[in-house]
């Protein structure tokens, strides 16, 4: 069975610094990836995903991040931290496979300080 | 052109009454998941629905919950009997088929039982 690993369930850093969210995650096969942000009692918004092609992949606010599969991970960069960057980030994989649901990491808590 | 609905967005439930979360998928959108999640942990999956069809419903407890997409309307996850533990926030997410790679989600539904 799939599964995802979240190293680290909060991550603190300074305004201006370096984002490194890590997800890896286990599957036999390549699966779709994805990185989800959840705002307080917000719901789920898809920051950027992973299917076939290029393996670094852009998302949205500045997010970027690498699949590599030898290290079977998916983890999460940003230069430079903003305060609105503060949430919720869950990774999360599905299988190759028409309607297959996602699977998802515990989630990270970032908090960014001024 | 709306997202994922759903309503209401905090209900109260007293331990032993029925608890009714519904979820209007995007426009176009044929296909809804489900989703809970407890504190401090990531979403699970709990059932995957097609119109009119019960495609995968691994993730539902085996008693007292029940989902359902009819023909026509909005896609119905009832809680019969609540109990203190089913107190989460329930998420439903929608996809244009099944070949689709992405599921948007909706705000939930932040049940509390007391």
């Amino acid at each position: 069975a799939q599964s995802v690993t979240q190293l680290g369930s909060h991550v603190s850093v300074s305004e201006g610094a370096l984002v490194l969210l890590r997800c890896n995650y286990s599957s036999s096969v390549p699966p779709y990836l994805f990185w989800y942000v959840q705002y307080p009692n917000q719901g789920l918004q898809l920051l950027l995903k992973y299917t076939t092609g290029a393996t670094l992949v852009k998302g949205i606010n500045g997010f970027e991040a690498e699949f590599k599969k030898s290290e079977t991970s998916f983890h999460l960069t940003k230069p430079s931290a903003h305060m609105s960057d503060a949430a919720e980030y869950f990774c999360a994989v599905s299988e190759r496979e028409a309607g297959t649901a996602l699977i998802f990491g515990k989630g990270t808590t970032l908090s960014v300080s001024s | 052109n709306a997202g994922v609905m759903q309503n209401p967005r905090h209900l109260v439930r007293r331990r032993g009454q029925e608890a009714r979360l519904r979820c209007s998928p995007m426009k176009g959108h044929s296909h809804v998941y489900w989703y809970r999640q407890l504190p401090e942990e990531g979403l699970k999956f709990m059932v995957y629905l097609q119109k009119e069809n019960i495609i995968d419903e691994s993730g539902m407890p085996k008693e007292r919950f029940s989902a359902e997409f009819p023909k026509e309307g909005p896609s119905i996850l009832r809680i019969q009997q609540v109990v203190r533990g089913d107190s989460a926030a329930y998420f439903c997410a929608s996809s244009p088929g099944q070949l689709y790679t992405e599921a948007f989600f909706g705000q939930g539904t932040r049940l509390t039982v007391v």
